[in-house]
């Protein structure tokens, strides 16, 4: 079946240091992947569309230069949080679509970031 | 604003009944529907997917999904403490836009 994987799982820093969070699809090709970010208790909000070889659409309220995504192959797209502080603290979740079936989201196991 | 609207719950059913998760859209031109499991810290895991009118079944999944009420549900049956988690409905459109719902939260009681 269609896997996506992630990494980290789990990152702690310092403010003020920048943060890069990898996403892949190990067995298709994603040319459109997908941001989230999740409070806890809370819903899935969704950051950025990633399509591969051309800049990603941003959310309305969600700063690109902020959270910096890059989709440089079918397979791989990162998202770098910049100059983080510990309100960016949160649980990040890319997806892709196509992998297991026509417009059908598979997600990766997330990553927790907190910034101390 | 397309919509996609759960009752945050919790939905509480003791072991062994038939859970029923209901989800309305407000968007008449989507075309695909998604149920995903979400445990907590965990991220979402797919259940199904619908794209026609009627039932469709997977073990002890049943999706169902009514386009003319804009309506799609998901029934579990015999469930069980490990189905115990967030479900959220999610709905695409046909723009390379998923919306989801806000989730329901299913408490299945040993």
């Amino acid at each position: 079946g269609a896997v996506v994987s992630q990494h980290p799982s789990r990152v702690i820093c310092k403010s003020g240091t920048s943060v890069k969070i990898e996403c892949r699809s190990l067995d298709f090709q994603a040319t459109t992947m997908f941001w989230y970010r999740q409070f806890p208790k809370q819903s899935l909000m969704l950051m950025a569309t990633s399509n591969e070889g051309s800049k990603a659409t941003y959310e309305q309220g969600v700063e690109k230069d902020k959270f910096l995504i890059n989709h440089a192959s079918l397979t791989l797209s990162t998202l770098t949080v910049t100059s983080a502080h510990p309100e960016d603290s949160s649980f990040y979740i890319c997806s892709a679509s196509g992998g297991a079936g026509a417009n059908v989201l598979t997600f990766g196991a997330g990553s927790r970031l907190t910034v101390l | 604003q397309k919509e996609v609207e759960q009752n945050s719950g919790p939905l509480s059913v003791p072991e062994g009944a038939i859970a029923s998760l209901n989800c309305t859209y407000s968007d008449r031109g989507s075309q695909s529907f998604f149920w995903y499991r979400q445990y907590s810290g965990k991220s979402p895991e797919l259940i199904m997917f619908i794209y026609s009118n009627g039932d469709k079944e997977d073990g002890r999944f049943t999706a169902q999904l009514n386009k003319a009420s804009q309506y799609v549900s998901l029934l579990i049956r015999d469930s069980q403490p490990s189905d115990s988690a967030t479900y959220l409905c999610a709905v695409w459109s046909g723009t390379y836009k998923y919306i989801f719902g806000t989730g329901t939260r299913l408490k299945v009681l040993a």
